[in-house]
């Protein structure tokens, strides 16, 4: 089946430093991979999401993800935080012909101190 | 463009008691999710549907739950009765039918079963 592991449940950065969330993911199938945040008392929002064109992905407010086939790997950066990233970050698969049903991860909680 | 819109905001009930979640999607957008996120963990997807057809509820647990979006766009999820274990958040989704991985949520709906 089908899965993604996000390998950190938390992670805590200084303010203006990187960010590196991980996620590995099991798959027969070149798999399509997203990225999500959930803020606080908020809907879940689409950050990237890779679908088998560029390995590297660009996402919204500065977020990008490398798709690594050889590490089974879809990891999530960002150049340097900024206190509105703290939030709920999901690693997320589309199993190979089953539609529209997202695998999510555990789930990265990442805080940002100033 | 509105967002995906939910209610209640917040429900508590007591257990084998009923309880029904209303969902308005997106304007346009043919397919509708719920999901089911307990407190820790990454969304599930419950049941997914096509307009007014299902397309997944392998997730569902049907001896309790159930849905409908009879006239292809508002939804509605019941359960009844309600255990403990169905303390979660319920999130709705919505998407085009050909951008299944793009989708747009709700702020959610959260149950507490006492």
């Amino acid at each position: 089946a089908q899965s993604v592991t996000q390998l950190d449940s938390h992670v805590s950065v200084s303010e203006g430093t990187p960010v590196l969330l991980r996620c590995n993911y099991s798959s027969s199938y070149s798999p399509s991979l997203f990225w999500y945040v959930q803020h606080p008392n908020k809907g879940l929002q689409l950050l990237l999401k890779y679908t088998s064109a560029a390995t590297l992905v660009k996402g919204i407010n500065g977020f990008e993800a490398e798709f690594k086939k050889s590490e089974t790997s879809f990891h999530l950066t960002k150049p340097s935080a900024h206190m509105s990233d703290a939030a709920e970050y999901f690693c997320v698969v589309i199993p190979y012909n089953q539609g529209g049903k997202l695998i999510f991860g555990q789930g990265t909680e990442l805080s940002v101190k100033p | 463009e509105a967002g995906v819109a939910q209610s209640p905001r917040y429900k508590i009930i007591e257990k084998r008691q009923s309880v029904a979640f209303w969902c308005n999607p997106i304007s346009g957008h043919a397919t509708l999710y719920w999901y089911q996120q307990i407190l820790g963990q990454g969304p599930k997807l419950l049941i997914q549907f096509q307009n007014n057809g299902v397309v997944d509820d392998s997730q569902l647990p049907k001896d309790r739950f159930s849905a409908e979006r009879l006239k292809g766009v508002d939804s509605t999820l019941k359960i009844q009765p309600a255990k403990l274990e169905d303390s979660a958040v319920y999130l709705c989704a919505s998407s085009f039918p050909d951008r299944v991985g793009e989708q747009y949520f709700g702020p959610g709906t959260r149950l507490t079963v006492t």
